[in-house]
């Protein structure tokens, strides 16, 4: 099966700071998600990353997959509060099934 | 106009109870789930559908049963219920991996 680590599991950070998630997983796929849950709501997607190499930024956020490490990162640019929430990564095997991260809660403070 | 639409959205009940949870998408897409929440955040897919066909079913209690009367809706219900039930279940659908899954608001479920 499947296994997918992310780590830190908490992170506590000042806001202007920057910081780094990241997402390790056991076999080989090319196809990693990231979403975002704030409490008591559902995932919001954040991103899609298809390929080796692939890199995507949305405003302070950006996530890169490198499927030859298995290592997807989300790098927190000059953080603010608005981006307190659990971060989860999903990976898609190739029987279309997705396993997620235990997820990365993050709290930025004032 | 909610794309994942899931009933109802918090459920309390008791041990023993049989009940239900609705899930509907309007997005078109072929491919729904339901996926499993724990008090740890721990996410665990629990079915999939395509096209109404039962795709992928994991090592979940016979208590649990699906149920796809049509593309545009999943419906999960639970007999039997048990203390260790008690989660956040979300529905979910795809159409393609450019975009991942839609998901559904949840459904939170309490078992007294």
């Amino acid at each position: 099966e499947l296994k997918v680590e992310q780590n830190p599991l908490f992170l506590s950070m000042q806001e202007g700071k920057n910081y780094t998630i990241y997402c390790n997983y056991s076999t080989t796929s090319d196809r990693l998600y990231w979403y975002r849950q704030d409490p008591g709501k559902s995932l919001e997607s954040l991103f899609v990353l298809l390929s080796n190499g692939a890199v995507k930024q949305e405003g302070r956020l950006m996530a890169s997959l490198d499927t030859k490490a298995r290592l997807s990162t989300l790098h927190i640019t000059a953080a603010v509060h608005d981006l307190s929430a659990t971060y989860f990564c999903a990976v898609l095997n190739n029987f279309n099934k997705f396993y997620f991260g235990s997820g990365t809660k993050l709290n930025v403070k004032p | 106009d909610t794309a994942v639409s899931q009933t109802p959205k918090y459920l309390v009940t008791q041990m023993g109870n049989d009940k239900s949870i609705k899930c509907e998408q309007n997005l078109g897409h072929d491919t729904m789930y339901w996926y499993k929440q724990d008090s740890k955040k721990f996410l665990k897919i629990m079915f999939s559908y395509n096209n109404k066909e039962l795709i992928i079913n994991e090592t979940v209690p016979n208590r649990f049963s699906p149920k796809s009367p049509d593309k545009a809706h999943l419906n999960l219900h639970i007999n039997s219920l048990e203390l260790g039930d008690s989660a956040v279940y979300f529905c979910a659908s795809s159409q393609t991996d450019y975009y991942g899954y839609t998901f559904g608001s949840g459904t939170r479920l309490t078992v007294v």
